[in-house]
């Protein structure tokens, strides 16, 4: 299977601050990337569908001024959440995909704490 | 995407097999069955997928009934560590990666020392 790495594992921020995420498919290029958050107790909800190269496709109800997705090679996609705020903490997780193959990997997470 | 059915939660004895089932009655003629599991504060890993056909790999068994509503994963041998949350996930196929996935609440699997 893939190997797909997220930086930083954890992190704490100041309400107001932006936090960047990191999603890297280390052993092939993947075309596609997700974003998924999770809340405590919860299951995983889709955020939005990164392609390369071009814009990120959001879900219903995510805002997309407020969580900037780059996905600018086809092996690093970015999670931007500008002026975070204590409800925006959460685990977000990414996963990667391309056309052909019969399941996607995920990244181990990063826990976000906004103060 | 079909809407799946999982108990909350099961226990198992450890060394035993661990018996997980899925409810898809509204699965199509073209959704596949996956399997995945998280276990705690990790990434979602997956298990297993199929269409119609039993499946076995190193991790698990797929029995899918012939009418495919329905579904049962096996863990033949359960150990501490495949305590988790396990989720049952039907699919179009588009190669797997096109799109993104729906989770449901899932099974949390508590294997009993």
């Amino acid at each position: 299977g893939a190997v797909v790495s997220q930086h930083p594992s954890w992190v704490i921020c100041k309400s107001g601050t932006s936090v960047k995420i990191e999603c890297r498919s280390l052993d092939f290029q993947a075309t596609t990337m997700f974003w998924y958050r999770q809340f405590p107790k919860q299951s995983l909800m889709l955020m939005a569908t990164s392609n390369e190269g071009s814009k990120a496709t959001y879900e219903q109800g995510v805002e997309k001024d407020k969580f900037l997705i780059n996905h600018a090679s086809l092996t690093l996609s970015t999670l931007t959440v500008t002026s975070a705020h204590p409800e925006d903490s959460s685990f977000y997780i990414c996963s990667v995909g391309t056309s052909g193959r019969d399941t996607q990997y995920f990244g181990p997470g990063t826990r976000l704490t906004v103060l | 995407d079909a809407k799946t059915t999982q108990p909350p939660s099961m226990d198992c004895a450890e060394g035993r097999a661990a018996n997980l089932p899925c409810n898809h009655s509204t699965i199509s003629g073209n959704e596949y069955v996956y399997w995945y599991r998280q276990i705690h504060s990790q990434g979602p890993q997956y298990i297993i997928h199929g269409l119609k056909n039993n499946e076995t790999n190193e991790m698990a068994s797929l029995i899918i009934t012939e009418d495919r509503k329905s579904s049962t994963l096996i863990l033949p041998h359960a150990t501490l560590r495949d305590t988790a949350v396990y989720y049952c996930i039907v699919e179009m196929y588009s190669g797997g990666g096109a799109d993104g996935l729906t989770f449901g609440k899932g099974t949390h699997l508590i294997i009993q020392p």
